[in-house]
């Protein structure tokens, strides 16, 4: 069964700092999607960034970036230049071949001031 | 541009009672779907339809019909509340049904407490 599992429930950053968020999963596919949403208090979920697996390059978007580790099926985010507004619950999303995805159970980042 | 439409926000519903989430989407897209939040996890698909007249289950289907009779619409029925249904769920939907990196868009959630 293909699951996705955030060990760190909870995270805290100073404000300007950089913040890795830890991301595993566990499939016996070779082509694959995988995603970091972002869910704020509102609980509306965003797309912060992703992954395609058959790429090497790692993704990037602006202050955020991935370091896909395929072999190891690791799949973390960081945080570079963290805000206040980075404040939020992160799940990471590993998507199937028919669309359907798989979350984990999420981290909630707080950041300080 | 409205997206990814839920309705209702909130809803409380007695045991037993029967009741539809309405979801619609204004963006073409052929792939919708349902999934619901529990505290401490993450979503869980409840069910997916690839374009009109074709549904199929999720990974937790049961107690929950759905039906795509438009592109548009994807409504989320529950035949008989049952207190382990109260969840806030969200519909999502994606321009295409094939296997890509398609961004997929969430509705912003229905809170639904079953008492």
């Amino acid at each position: 069964a293909q699951t996705v599992t955030q060990s760190q429930p909870e995270m805290s950053v100073q404000e300007a700092e950089t913040v890795t968020l830890s991301c595993t999963y566990d499939t016996s596919e070779s082509d694959y999607y995988l995603f970091w949403y972002k869910q704020p208090p509102s609980r509306q979920m965003i797309l912060v960034i992703r992954q395609e697996a058959y790429k090497q390059q790692n993704a990037t978007e602006n202050r955020f970036s991935v370091n896909f580790q395929k072999a190891a099926k690791s799949f973390s985010l960081k945080i570079s230049d963290s805000q206040l507004g980075d404040a939020a619950m992160y799940f990471c999303a590993y998507k199937f071949y028919n669309n359907d995805m798989r979350f984990g159970a999420g981290t909630r980042l707080t950041v300080k001031p | 541009n409205a997206g990814v439409t839920q309705t209702p926000k909130f809803q409380v519903l007695k045991t037993g009672q029967s009741m539809t989430l309405q979801c619609a989407q204004d963006m073409n897209h052929e792939y919708m779907s349902w999934y619901r939040q529990d505290p401490g996890m993450g979503l869980r698909l409840i069910h997916y339809s690839v374009g009109a007249g074709i549904t199929d289950q999720g990974e937790v289907p049961n107690g929950y019909n759905v039906s795509r009779s438009t592109t548009e619409d994807f409504p989320l029925r529950l035949l008989s509340a049952a207190p382990s249904q109260t969840s806030v769920y969200f519909c999502a939907s994606s321009y295409s049904w094939e296997f890509s990196g398609n961004t997929i868009y969430f509705g912003e959630g229905s809170w639904l407490t079953v008492v």
